[in-house]
């Protein structure tokens, strides 16, 4: 069974750090690419950050980019998201996501994200 | 940035029901076209992908259609375990878009 399971989530104040992790198992960690995707109280999904099976490749959305860093430790199944420069905006619960890839031709590919994890809570308050 | 606008932003409706919503794209984004359902607390759930193929598991009564700008995901007879938030997210730009999501709600 494919488990994605959150942790690191807290109170943190305006301008601290935090660090995100996501556990993995049930599949083949290393082989496929994962991403953060937030939602804030209340609101609706907003897409963070990926990351590719052997980290080669890396996207943030604009909002988080120079402040946040994805990465991912295949020999421990676990996919990670350094939070600095924390703003109030950023509260939001974090989720994992892992991403299939359906291919239709030698290098066409739909995209879907198969797998969530439950979600950690991130608030960023003084 | 594709952005995504989805239409009703809610809806009431009743068990039994045929329930329809339609996301847009601000471009073309072929058939990179994916639904979503969130329940209150817990996290989205893959339903749709490639604008029309269902998600292993995921009921019949679900489907999807569409390509271009225009999708709808069509709920053929709404069960009480399909009130929730459906969110559509295009996945034609690495920079994954979702829109802002239909709640559906019991009439």
């Amino acid at each position: 069974e494919v488990q994605l399971v959150e942790s690191g989530g807290g109170l943190v104040q305006p301008g601290g750090s935090l660090r995100l992790s996501c556990a993995a198992s049930g599949f083949t960690f290393s082989s496929y690419g994962m991403n953060w995707v937030r939602q804030a109280p209340g609101k609706g999904l907003e897409w963070v950050s990926y990351v590719s099976s052997e980290s080669s490749t890396i996207y943030y959305v604009d909002s988080v980019k120079g402040r946040f860093t994805i990465s991912r430790d295949n020999a421990k199944n676990s996919l990670y998201l350094q939070m600095n420069s924390l703003r109030a905006e950023d509260t939001a619960v974090y989720y994992c996501a892992r991403e299939s890839l359906d291919y239709y031709d030698s290098s066409g590919y739909y995209s879907r994200f198969d797998y969530w994890g439950q979600g950690t809570l991130v608030t960023v308050s003084s | 940035d594709i952005q995504m606008t989805q239409s009703p932003s809610s809806l009431s409706t009743s068990v039994g029901d045929r329930v329809t919503i339609t996301c847009r794209a601000s471009q073309s984004i072929s058939t990179y076209l994916n639904w979503y359902q969130q329940k209150p607390g817990k996290a989205p759930k893959l339903l749709i992908y490639a604008a029309s193929s269902l998600q292993s598991g995921v009921p019949s009564r679900f489907s999807g259609s569409g390509s271009g700008t225009e999708f709808t995901l069509t709920i053929s007879s709404l069960q009480s375990e399909d009130f929730a938030t459906y969110y559509c997210q295009q996945s034609y730009s690495t920079l994954w878009t979702f829109g802002q999501g239909t709640k559906v709600e019991i009439k």
